[in-house]
């Protein structure tokens, strides 16, 4: 059973462009969703999280836009560079939960120059 | 830099045999988690230590085990080793108890031939 479902699974952008990345969870329990950054050969960054309590968190270029009735989050990149050429994974738990994270299946990103 | 260090940065075994992999949380953290990445599952959460106790397990195997030690250094032992366990291994640490807020060490390359 694959409780965080995201899409698509590889992406290319044009340079300057918006990367929209999407994920979709099952668990309504769930109430922290983060969003990682992997390059290769390295280990998942964290970027930005948001919790249901807000629509929408913005931390410089990156944003996460959150519906909490259709079970859904995104991530968007705007002005995509190539150093943002990666693999994005979102994430969700429960706080206070037990059970670790629970990664969507990865979106690798390409942004072409 | 994350601040969680991870070694080895690479193993190579056989199958049937037994290793140890060992992860350095942040300073401050107390909590320590292990995952398992691989092409055909993904990010997969395995077990979390808090302070030295086990917390939560994911889908660990009982082949797998870990522990937390006073200095809150843990070390994940594989043990039976099968092609299949060839995989990524991280190790993230996070301030308290809850599942919020990881940081993910660099990542330890298991191949078992």
């Amino acid at each position: 059973q694959q409780q965080v479902k995201q899409s698509p699974q590889s992406l290319i952008v044009q340079k300057g462009g918006i990367s929209i990345i999407n994920c979709a969870y099952e668990n309504t329990a769930f109430d922290y969703f983060p969003w990682y950054q992997q390059f290769p050969g390295k280990g998942p960054a964290l970027l930005i999280a948001i919790r249901p309590d807000v629509s929408e968190k913005k931390e410089g270029r990156f944003t996460i836009s959150f519906n909490k009735s259709a079970k859904q989050f995104s991530l968007h990149i705007m002005d995509s560079q190539p150093g943002d050429s990666a693999t994005y994974f979102c994430a969700a738990s429960r706080s206070g939960g037990a059970d670790g994270l629970t990664f969507g299946k990865g979106t690798h990103l390409i942004i072409q120059p | 830099d994350s601040g969680v260090t991870q070694t080895p940065k690479h193993l190579i075994t056989a199958t049937g045999q037994r290793v140890t992999l060992r992860c350095s949380p942040r300073s401050g953290d107390l909590s320590v988690y292990w995952y398992q990445q691989s092409l055909d599952q993904g990010l997969q959460f395995l077990i979390q230590y808090y302070n030295g106790e086990e917390r939560a397990k994911g889908n660990i195997l009982e082949r797998f085990s870990a522990q937390q030690f006073p200095d809150l250094h843990s070390e994940l032992n594989l043990s039976s080793l099968e092609l299949g366990d060839s995989a990524l291994y991280f190790c993230a640490s996070s301030v308290g108890r809850h599942t919020d807020t990881q940081y993910f060490g660099p990542g330890t390359r298991l191949t078992v031939l």
